[in-house]
């Protein structure tokens, strides 16, 4: 079965730090990948995403994702980070016959002032 | 405004009595979709549907129940038979094909089972 992995669960940043939250996901077929963020108390919503084509994508407030196929990964990062950032990070998959979205567990970033 | 909307925002109900939580999208979507998310455990599938009158276990669906009769509307019953029915439910909607197009999120209904 596809699963999905985020190693970090917590993350605390100081504004300006860099961040690289990390994704991993388990299916050996062809994979379409998203990051989704959860501001407090907001819908939760689509950060970035990958089809094909350029494994660098580039999303809305400044993050990027890189896809590395042969480390089944796809890593979110930003260059620097804003208090504004502070909120609930999710990567999921969806790949093989079952078309269903697939979530990893959530990475919490606080970002301090 | 197109959007989808979850009602209520909280919602407390006593243990062993069903309780229906609403979802409606005016974004024209054919697919529908209900996840649970928990502390630690992210969002996990219940149920979805992709079409009216149409629906399909998730990898939770133990002791919930959805209907289709509405391309706008998908609610969700939580039955009696959940055994830990406490926590934050989303619904989501999708254009239908290709599947792996973006979903679209409502704010969600916490429900707490006393």
């Amino acid at each position: 079965a596809q699963s999905v992995s985020q190693h970090n669960h917590h993350v605390i940043l100081s504004e300006a730090a860099s961040l690289e939250l990390g994704c991993n996901y388990s299916y050996g077929g062809t994979v379409n990948l998203f990051w989704y963020v959860q501001y407090p108390g907001q819908h939760l919503q689509l950060l970035l995403k990958y089809f094909s084509g350029d494994p660098l994508v580039k999303g809305i407030k400044g993050f990027e994702a890189e896809f590395i196929k042969s480390k089944f990964s796809f890593n979110l990062r930003k260059p620097s980070v804003q208090w504004s950032d502070t909120a609930e990070y999710f990567c999921a998959v969806i790949g093989g016959a079952t078309n269903k979205l697939i979530f990893g567990t959530g990475t919490l970033l606080a970002v301090q002032p | 405004d197109g959007g989808i909307t979850q009602s209520p925002k909280y919602l407390f109900r006593k243990e062993g009595q069903n309780v229906t939580l609403s979802c409606e999208q005016n974004l024209n979507h054919d697919a529908m979709y209900w996840y649970r998310q928990d502390p630690g455990q992210g969002l996990r599938l219940i149920y979805y549907s992709q079409i009216v009158n149409d629906f399909q276990k998730g990898d939770i669906a133990e002791g919930y129940s959805v209907s289709r009769e509405k391309k706008e509307s998908f609610p969700l019953t939580v039955t009696s038979a959940q055994k830990n029915p406490t926590a934050f439910y989303l619904c989501a909607s999708s254009i239908r094909e290709p599947s792996y197009n973006e979903q679209f999120f409502g704010p969600g209904t916490r429900l707490t089972v006393l």
